[in-house]
């Protein structure tokens, strides 16, 4: 009965390398959301997604990309991996409306050699 | 743009005892909520506890309660009785109440119940 699910948990790549984090979520919310949490444990807002519009932070290098093939799912694709993309990524999701709740997903620990 | 404070990077408690965690935050928006998170060695973010900013009665959840002070823009969390599984870190989050709109983190406080 996971709620918000995301694969993998860890992942280990190479600098330069392209990878994704995939996300669903079964609450049937409409806005989900993508996180990061450094080494600090500060954890900060990367993207926010819903049918309508999608809301990119702007300190997010391009290289980092949110796709949604439909209201369920958020993945992340990362080009170009560099070193300091090493952290643990949250998705997250909430109604966009009423309480504004996010229930966020087990987070995937990515690093970069 | 909204900002969480908490000041309390570390904090300690016994078992059984009671504990309350500080934030501050600062919003312009009339309308928004407030969130305290847990995050326990296994990563997960857990919600602990949710506050409507207009509401004037403070949540509580079992054995943890919050002091909501809307003037102040002070938000704190008091764990009572606490339990070893409370050992975690506890993030205070505020939301703007309008829309499809993210989270803003504080910076964590690192509790420890001490057996």
């Amino acid at each position: 009965d996971t709620a918000v699910s995301q694969t993998p948990k860890y992942l280990v790549t190479q600098m330069g390398n392209d990878k994704s984090i995939k996300c669903e979520q079964n609450l049937g919310h409409d806005t989900m959301y993508w996180y990061k949490q450094d080494s600090k444990k500060f954890l900060k807002i990367m993207f926010s997604y819903n049918n309508k519009e999608l809301i990119i932070n702007e300190t997010v290098p391009n290289r980092f990309s949110p796709k949604s093939p439909d209201k369920a799912h958020l993945n992340l694709h990362i080009n170009s991996l560099e070193l300091g993309d090493s952290a643990v990524y949250f998705c997250a999701s909430s109604h966009s409306s009423g309480a504004y709740e996010q229930y966020f997903g087990p987070g995937t620990r990515l690093t970069v050699t | 743009a909204q900002t969480v404070t908490q000041s309390q990077p570390e904090m300690s408690v016994q078992e059984a005892e009671t504990v309350t965690l500080s934030c501050t935050y600062d919003t312009s928006e009339n309308n928004y909520y407030l969130f305290w998170y847990k995050q326990p060695p296994s990563r997960q973010m857990i919600l602990v506890i949710r506050q409507e900013a207009y509401k004037q009665q403070n949540a509580t959840e079992n054995r943890f309660s919050v002091n909501f002070q809307k003037a102040a823009k002070s938000f704190s969390l008091k764990i009572s009785d606490s339990q070893l599984g409370d050992t975690a870190m506890y993030f205070c989050a505020s939301h703007q109440g309008t829309g499809a709109n993210n989270l803003f983190f504080g910076t964590g406080t690192r509790l420890t119940v001490i057996p």
